[in-house]
């Protein structure tokens, strides 16, 4: 499979345990994004690489969340001392940098769905 | 920052009949609208998408309507089937400057074809 790969599928957790979750993208993209979709809503952006920097944060994104790419490759993203509020599909997205004119199509992952109890 | 609203949040039409979900958006920065198709308990899937610069796009049974001026976009289904049963996400999306496309997602439309 070429597509983008998430790891774990699911993750069930006792509030104030720390989780890490892995994202594979599509080889060859050098952008990366990291969603949240809770149940009924369409994903909230969280964060976005390209390559090995991170570029942009959303507002959503506590200081209890921290993500990483550090070859440019795949990314972790980190939630400390987790909430119940917390539990949530996670989304990783991966998109091809392109010249003006090309396709912003943007690749999603399965997503790790989180628990929190 | 962006908001997306989208209309409506569900939908039912028999076998063969067309079905339009409608989008509004707020920022006239943005230039770039993908509609996602998610099944259940699958990942988003782009079906189609559109740049601010052309008016309409068509890819079979599906087109995609924009109006820059009133900042809305529309999804039209022909033909409905079965298949076509999941939740529709749209999004719009204006370059950063910092090199993202960050999507902002409006809160989906249920789609339901009833055979």
């Amino acid at each position: 499979d070429t597509g983008v790969s998430q790891n774990p599928r699911h993750k069930i957790t006792k509030r104030g345990q720390n989780v890490t979750f892995r994202c594979d993208p599509i080889s060859e993209h050098n952008r990366l994004y990291w969603y949240r979709q809770t149940l009924g809503q369409g994903p909230e952006f969280l964060t976005y690489f390209q390559n090995e920097a991170q570029l942009e944060k959303s507002r959503l994104l506590s200081d209890r969340f921290s993500a990483e790419r550090p070859k440019g490759s795949f990314s972790t993203l980190e939630i400390q001392r987790t909430e119940q509020g917390d539990s949530a599909m996670y989304l990783c997205a991966s998109s091809l940098a392109q010249l003006a004119g090309g396709s912003n199509e943007q690749f999603f992952g399965p997503g790790t769905r989180l628990t929190v109890l | 920052g962006e908001n997306v609203e989208q209309h409506p949040s569900t939908l039912s039409v028999q076998e063969g009949d067309s079905a339009v979900i409608k989008c509004t958006y707020s920022d006239s920065a943005s230039n770039y609208f993908p509609w996602y198709k998610q099944e259940l308990g699958k990942r988003p899937q782009l079906i189609i998408d559109i740049r601010s610069n052309v008016g309409e796009k068509k890819d079979q049974r599906i087109a995609v309507t924009l109006n820059k001026t009133a900042k809305h976009f529309s999804l039209h289904i022909t033909e409905t089937q079965p298949e076509d049963s999941a939740v529709y996400f749209c999004a719009a999306s204006a370059y950063s400057g910092a090199g993202s496309y960050q999507l902002t997602f409006g809160k989906g439309t249920k789609l339901s074809v009833i055979p």
